[in-house]
């Protein structure tokens, strides 16, 4: 079983759109999770980290289900520029960062 | 803003040649990371560095590859012979403290082309 699996899309939306993302993870001791946003050909920058409660900035809310091992982000309002890869990061008992493939999301007009 | 800084962007050499990448990481960062993508596919964990020596590695990180920060600013990436399947993106990236919220600070990578 991959340490870190996502769905990898492409998610083709309209503007305006809501779409979420999920991630499984397979180390059940893991300790942090992370969304980061990566554009084409270039390095991957942090969007959110992954709270238990679940946190929310803007139009982006993660949320975090410990016991199926299970992350998610939702984006509400889709923008044109919200194109991009979104990456699952989830660090384990010994804090490397393990990175999901990747969900494509391409929002069109 | 600081930021994580590779050189070269771009390095193209023929297989079986050394290459070296380069990468000064934020001043008062404590551990450092070497990824790699491959096109198309995921970030990969390399090897990661802390109180100058390497704290974790990967399977990838065989005996053709080695880091150093040789003067307390530069924090290298060698690979000594190099293969086809070495081309990549080779991302460098450095965190404040390990463990919790940390964010990870990526470069904007070196792209390596094997011949």
């Amino acid at each position: 079983r991959k340490e870190v699996e996502q769905d990898p899309g492409p998610f083709n939306v309209p503007e305006g759109a809501t779409v979420a993302f999920n991630c499984t993870y397979s180390n059940s001791a893991s300790q942090s999770f992370f969304w980061y946003r990566q554009d084409c050909r270039k390095e991957p920058k942090l969007l959110m980290s992954v709270y238990s409660s679940g946190n929310e900035d803007g139009r982006f809310t993660a949320q975090l289900n410990r016991a199926s091992q299970y992350i998610s982000l939702l984006i509400r309002d889709s923008k044109l520029s919200d194109s991009a890869t979104y990456l699952c990061v989830v660090k384990g008992g010994s804090y490397i960062p393990t990175f999901g493939r990747g969900t494509s999301l391409i929002v069109h007009p | 803003e600081p930021e994580v800084t590779q050189t070269p962007s771009h390095q193209v050499t023929q297989m079986g040649q050394e290459v070296i990448l380069r990468c000064v990481p934020i001043s008062n960062h404590l551990y450092f990371y070497w990824y790699r993508q491959i096109l198309g596919q995921k970030v990969e964990f390399l090897v990661s560095f802390y109180n100058n020596e390497i704290s974790e590695k990967s399977e990838i990180f065989d005996d053709q590859f080695s880091v150093e920060r040789p003067d307390g600013s530069n924090f290298t990436l060698k690979i000594r012979s190099t293969k086809l399947e070495d081309s990549a993106m080779y991302f460098c990236a450095s965190e404040r403290e390990q463990g919790g919220t940390g964010e990870l600070f990526f470069g904007e990578g070196s792209r390596l082309t094997v011949l």
